[in-house]
């Protein structure tokens, strides 16, 4: 089982549409969550991030995690064409000396279509 | 304007062939690192350098050597490439390891 896990899509939505992007997580000790957005030919973006449980808004994204059920979600209010991207979630495990590595999922395609 | 910049962009190179991607930031930033994305986009640290120190080393071949010269550049060097080489590589830098990272554009490596 992966440490983290996001289906891949693809999700394909109409503009306006409320889209719901989601990641589960094994691991109790994740205490980061991240969302990055990455478009076609480009390199991940960070999004959004949240520490612990709880809600974060950001205009038209909202971050939502759930630590009892090791899920997180995110949340596209009144999707646009441009929000068509891959969206990956992230989360930071802690090493030896102090340091972290991102554990990515798998990424899910969206696209908005007019 | 370019804050994480990588050379070659596309690199398509026969099998047993070594090649080498560079990559820079121009941040300020302490932590670099090397991910390989894979054809369904799953996105992989391979390597982390601090302050030019290695610090994470994934289970990458040893055909993979990081080159660090200094904290503001790290080099990906690749020997005896193999089919299964081929994916999107991306350098990313943050200030610390738990800090935001930002991506470079990728170098798409094609191995024939």
């Amino acid at each position: 089982q992966k440490e983290v896990e996001q289906d891949p899509g693809p999700l394909s939505v109409p503009e306006g549409a409320i889209v719901s992007l989601n990641c589960t997580y094994s691991n109790s000790a994740f205490q980061y969550f991240m969302w990055y957005r990455q478009y076609s030919r480009k390199g991940p973006e960070l999004l959004m991030y949240t520490y612990s449980s709880g809600n974060k808004e950001d205009g038209r994204f909202t971050a939502q995690v759930d630590k009892s059920s090791k899920y997180i979600s995110l949340f596209i209010r009144d999707s646009q064409p441009s929000d068509s991207a891959t969206y990956l979630c992230a989360m930071p495990r802690g090493l030896s000396g102090g340091y972290n590595k991102l554990i990515f999922g798998a990424g899910t395609r969206l696209a908005v279509h007019p | 304007d370019t804050a994480v910049s990588q050379t070659p962009k596309y690199l398509v190179t026969q099998m047993g062939n070594d090649k080498s991607i560079k990559c820079e930031q121009n941040l300020g930033h302490d932590t670099m690192y090397w991910y390989k994305q894979d054809s369904k986009k799953f996105l992989k640290i391979m390597f982390s350098y601090n302050n030019k120190e290695l610090i994470i080393n994934e289970t990458v071949p040893n055909r993979f050597s990081p080159k660090s010269p200094d904290k503001a550049h790290l080099n990906l060097h690749i020997n005896s490439l193999e089919l299964g080489d081929s994916a999107v590589y991306f350098c990313a830098s943050s200030q610390r390891e738990v800090d935001t990272q930002y991506f470079g554009p990728g170098t798409r490596l094609t191995v024939l």
